[in-house]
Parts: structure tokens; sequence; C-alpha cells
């Protein structure tokens, strides 16, 4: 059962342009949404984060807007550039779930000259 | 230097074999995490401590085992290593806040079992 969903796997973008990447979920309890960024033969490193207390978290050029009633949560990059070329993954956790995070399986994006 | 470092970057075994993968941080963070990677499937929770004197399961926890030897050091073992256990290991530290925790990842370590 996939609860965290990124169903693009793959997104390609031009330079300059806006990057939109897509995530939903399903389990209704969870309350704080991550954005992981990850080049090859790296780990994950963290993006940005939205409590479900708030609609819009923004830093910098990344943006993140979160719709509870349709369990959507959306990463705006803004202009994109080509060291934004990488796998971006969404991870939800939950109030009492002791921090863990669910991660979806993670969107390619690739920003182009 | 790196917060959260990962040894060995690469492994390559056999079906059988015990290895120990291991993690150690600077972070100063109490709670430490191991997820695996496959493609096409995302990060999947292994086991997660607390603290030193606390191990639990996470997702995945059957073939492996970990061990909390200090606040700082986190390791994962495969007893007994089979080829569906090829992927690639991340650890993670976080540090609890009362509220929502980020976890912060390790550059991993990419295993084959062959």
């Amino acid at each position: 059962d996939q609860q965290v969903k990124q169903n693009s796997p793959s997104l390609s973008v031009q330079e300059g342009r806006i990057s939109i990447l897509n995530c939903d979920y399903t389990n209704s309890m969870f309350d704080y949404f991550l954005w992981y960024k990850k080049y090859p033969a790296e780990g994950p490193t963290f993006l940005i984060s939205i409590s479900s207390i708030k609609d819009k978290n923004e830093d910098g050029r990344f943006t993140v807007f979160l719709n509870k009633s349709a369990k959507h949560l959306s990463l705006h990059i803004v202009p994109s550039q080509p060291g934004d070329s990488a796998v971006y993954f969404c991870a939800a956790s939950r109030v009492g779930g002791g921090n863990k995070l669910t991660f979806g399986t993670g969107t390619q994006l690739k920003v182009e000259l | 230097d790196a917060d959260v470092t990962q040894t060995p970057r690469n492994r390559i075994t056999k079906t059988g074999k015990r290895i120990m993968l291991e993690c150690s941080q600077t972070k100063g963070h109490d709670r430490m995490y191991w997820y695996r990677q496959d493609p096409g499937l995302g990060l999947r929770l292994i086991y997660y401590s607390f603290d030193v004197k606390d191990i639990n399961k996470g997702e995945i926890s059957d073939g492996y085992s970990v061990s909390r030897q200090a606040q700082a050091k986190f390791s994962l073992s495969l007893e007994s290593a089979i080829p569906n256990q090829t992927a690639l290991y991340f650890c993670a530290t976080s540090e609890p806040t009362g509220g929502q925790e980020t976890q912060y990842f390790g550059p991993g370590t990419r295993l084959l079992v062959l």
C-alpha cells in the first residue's frame, strides 16, 4: 500500500522556467511533509517542509503548496537551474508516528539548457 | 566534514555471508534510522533507534539486525545476505523537537549480493 505517491517518474524543464513536482498521499493522519533532493552517489538532502496547519511555505526559489482536502502537495522551483537536476522525494510523517517518514518513489527532474 | 558518515560506501558480498554497515554522526542527535532504497520503490525504513537503549523495527526488518553502540553510532547487519538485499542503504539522524522533525541522511552504502 503506497501511502505517498509521486506519479511522475520524470520531468524535463527548460532552464529559467518553472518546475512543478507533485505528490499525493492517502493517509489523512499525516501532518508534516518534506521534500528531499538527491544527487547520484549522495544521500537525500532536506530541501523544504510544510506543516499541515499551513498551505504554503517558501524558501528562496522553492515553494511547497499543500492542499489537505485533495491530499496533494506540490513543489515549485522558480526559476529552474541546471543544478536543480536531481531526484526529488516527497515524504510524510504523522503525529504519534515516531517521526517515521513515508517516502514517495521519487521524480527525476532534468533542467535543460 | 560530513555530519553523517557511512562505511563502507560500496560493498560486494556473496550469498550467505554476514556483513555489517556502519553509521556515525557528529550532529549530536539522539535518533537514528536505517533505510534501503530500491529502484522504483523510494526509501523504506528498516530499523530506528530513539536512544542507545531503544531499538525499533521498521517496515522491512526481516533479515536485518541493528546495534546502537553509542549515541553517535548505529550499525546495520545482514546475518546471511541474500541477493534481494542488493540495494542502496542510507542512515539518517534527527533530533526530537517536541513536534515535527527533519531527518538528515548519510551518503549511502551501495550493496551488491551475488
